[in-house]
């Protein structure tokens, strides 16, 4: 099993509709968990932490559930600009190590 | 915010070469930094992690040394990619952090796209 799993889509999506995704992980001593975007053939850039208690961004928002552990993103008025690969990133450790998932592909279509 | 700039961006040389891959922190003292490779449409893979001062840690099944990793300033790290083959043709990326303890999110470089012919 992935240590962090993701959909990997690709979610179509009409602009301005809502998208929203989860992504699973393995460790339930995970410590910190990020979204982060990244375009075709380029570096994953971050998007935002996911906290305990949730948190919104703008047009995004990030939800932690420990005890099904996974996270979730939702993208609300859905631009153009949106499409991209969303990475899922725990960190499994104080040690800073990464896990990606996959990603999930969102594609945002006029 | 905290720049990370990794040079070259784009590598094409035949099979045998060796090629060596800058990481820099430019506004900032990376403690730590991170190499991964990620293939088409597969997630990133943690290679290494080099802490300033003292020897990489590699990931399991990463030849330690193929993939030679230098950090030796706060602000550079460099990936050498002994004697390349087709096979190591990847997306190589850098990350860095300031703290060797934080959970705080890491910085990537722009990566280095790395064709062997």
């Amino acid at each position: 099993r992935k240590e962090v799993e993701q959909d990997p889509g690709p979610f179509n999506v009409p602009e301005g509709a809502t998208v929203a995704f989860n992504c699973t992980y393995s460790n339930s001593a995970s410590q910190s968990f990020f979204w982060y975007r990244q375009d075709c053939r380029k570096e994953p850039k971050l998007l935002m932490s996911v906290y305990s208690s949730g948190n919104e961004d703008g047009r995004f928002t990030a939800q932690l559930n420990r005890a099904s552990q996974y996270i979730s993103l939702l993208i609300r008025d859905s631009k153009l600009s949106d499409s991209a690969t969303y990475l899922c990133v725990v960190t499994p450790d104080s040690w800073g190590k990464l896990q990606f998932g996959a990603g999930t592909q969102v594609v945002v279509t006029p | 915010g905290a720049v990370v700039s990794q040079h070259p961006s784009w590598v094409i040389c035949k099979s045998g070469t060796s090629v060596k891959i800058e990481c820099r922190s430019l506004d900032f003292q990376a403690t730590t930094m991170f190499w991964y490779r990620q293939f088409p449409k597969q997630s990133l893979m943690l290679m290494a992690t080099s802490n300033e001062g003292s020897k990489a840690t590699y990931e399991q099944g990463v030849e330690k040394d193929k993939f030679l990793i230098n950090h030796a300033s706060l602000t550079l790290s460099t990936l050498t990619v002994t004697s390349a083959h087709p096979e190591d043709s990847s997306f190589y990326i850098c990350s860095a952090r300031s703290d060797r303890y934080s959970n705080q999110p890491q910085h990537f470089g722009d990566g280095t796209r790395l064709s062997i012919l």
